[in-house]
């Protein structure tokens, strides 16, 4: 139980175009997921927190109209990165948080490689 | 040996050998503290955590320590074997928050 999928796995696209990444909940809801950045050979950082049917919160730095965060379902969160550009290159991951479980307690996707050229 | 590299910290053991990853946290309102193994190219993986009213918890291998008073987690996996390679990162989470902060991370390297 408690698998969180990501679509899509790698993706690559050209620079100032828009790229979408789902996070799904497959068996369990989340009123809560979360966005990360990873760049190579360095921890997971924090984008924003997203939390069904109201706005994501965004970490300070984070540019809320770059990263679109929606949370339409308490199974999917969609990140949307606009006009990307090559330093936005980088490993996403989301994670859920089960609603009936502990509040702490975080399921991560396997995250998507994008790539901007 | 440990080494530190230009971002992520490198231990390297023997197969078979105990390992020790060590991890230092910020928050001393943090009340929780998870470690995660995260293979090259894939999401983190949950090892084991433990609570702040705990100092030390065992799991299957590996065992986790907390010091609160130098605010200070390590990781001991036992019996190291080529499959444990990975980076692990410890996290921390605090009461007044839903937030998980990871710290740096350490790459395990075991050799044959």
């Amino acid at each position: 139980g408690a698998v969180v999928s990501q679509h899509p796995s790698r993706v690559i696209c050209k620079s100032g175009t828009s790229v979408k990444i789902e996070c799904r909940s497959l068996d369990f809801q989340a009123t809560t997921m979360f966005w990360y950045r990873q760049f190579p050979k360095q921890s997971l950082m924090l984008m924003a927190t997203s939390n069904e049917g109201s706005k994501a919160t965004y970490e300070q730095g984070v540019e809320k109209d770059k990263f679109l965060i929606n949370h339409a379902s308490l199974t999917l969160s969609t990140l949307t990165v606009t006009s990307a550009h090559p330093e936005d290159s980088s490993f996403y991951i989301c994670s859920a948080r089960d609603s009936s479980g502990r509040v702490y307690e975080q399921y991560f996707g396997p995250g998507t490689r994008l790539t901007v050229t | 040996g440990e080494s530190v590299g230009l971002h992520l910290p490198t231990l390297s053991v023997q197969e078979g050998d105990n390992s020790i990853i060590n991890c230092a946290y910020s928050n001393s309102a943090s009340d929780y503290f998870i470690w995660y193994k995260q293979e090259s190219g894939k999401g983190p993986q949950f090892i084991i955590d433990i609570r702040s009213n705990m100092d030390k918890r065992q799991g299957q291998r590996v065992t986790v320590l907390l010091n609160k008073t130098v605010k200070h987690l390590s990781l001991q996996i036992a019996a190291t074997q080529p499959g444990d390679s990975a980076v692990y990162f410890c996290a921390e989470n605090s009461a007044n928050t839903d937030k998980l902060i990871f710290g740096t991370g350490t790459r395990l390297q075991v050799f044959p």
